[in-house]
């Protein structure tokens, strides 16, 4: 069965500084992988998705994420991060093989300092 | 804006006393999922409608129940209420269940039981 392992619990990181949340995935069949955001109280909301094509993907608020078939990752990266970007962010995959179900990471706690 | 609504924000309950949490879209999408997500964790799937077509998560215990009364409303019951079933409880969408497509999520509901 498909599992997403998100490998840092918590990324402390200072304001304007670069950012990377670690993703990798199970399985090494073609699978759909998404990063959502979680601010506190708040349903998730898509950064981006990579479907198929170019492996670096761009998303909303600054973020992008690449695909590393090879090494079955999904890292999302940000240059320069802000204040708000404070939160939980999930990395999560569907896989055809499990019936396109889509399972979720534990979760990144992402803590910009001032 | 179209979007996903979730009544009430902050439900509180008695531990036994039947509670209904209620999920409206204005999205008309095909698919209505119902998630667990307790402190910390991954959102954990109930179960889905695709349409009108119920699917139970093989895990889900017998307590939770959901309605789909047409495609913009969707109701989760939760028949006797434990301590364990402490969680915010999130409603989501998506176009279709083929994996590329993404979730739309509601804002949530966080369901103490007293």
């Amino acid at each position: 069965a498909q599992s997403v392992t998100q490998l840092d619990s918590q990324v402390p990181v200072f304001e304007e500084a670069p950012v990377e949340l670690r993703c990798n995935y199970s399985s090494s069949v073609s699978v759909y992988l998404f990063w959502y955001v979680q601010y506190p109280n708040q349903g998730l909301q898509l950064l981006l998705k990579y479907l198929s094509g170019s492996t670096l993907v761009k998303g909303i608020n600054g973020f992008e994420a690449e695909f590393n078939k090879s090494q079955t990752s999904f890292h999302l990266r940000k240059p320069s991060v802000h204040i708000s970007d404070t939160a939980e962010y999930f990395c999560a995959v569907s896989d055809p093989s499990g019936g396109f179900k889509t399972i979720f990471g534990a979760g990144t706690r992402l803590f910009v300092k001032a | 804006d179209a979007m996903v609504i979730q009544n009430p924000r902050y439900q509180v309950t008695q531990f036994g006393k039947p509670v209904t949490l209620s999920c409206s879209q204005t999205l008309n999408h095909n698919v209505m999922y119902w998630y667990q997500q307790k402190s910390s964790q991954a959102p954990k799937l109930l179960f889905h409608y695709y349409d009108k077509d119920f699917n139970n998560e093989a895990d889900t215990p017998d307590n939770f129940q959901s309605r789909r009364p047409n495609t913009s409303f969707c109701f989760l019951d939760i028949r006797s209420p434990g301590l364990g079933d402490a969680a915010m409880y999130l409603c989501a969408t998506s176009r279709d269940f083929q994996g590329m497509n993404e979730q739309f999520f509601g804002p949530g509901t966080r369901l103490t039981v007293l």
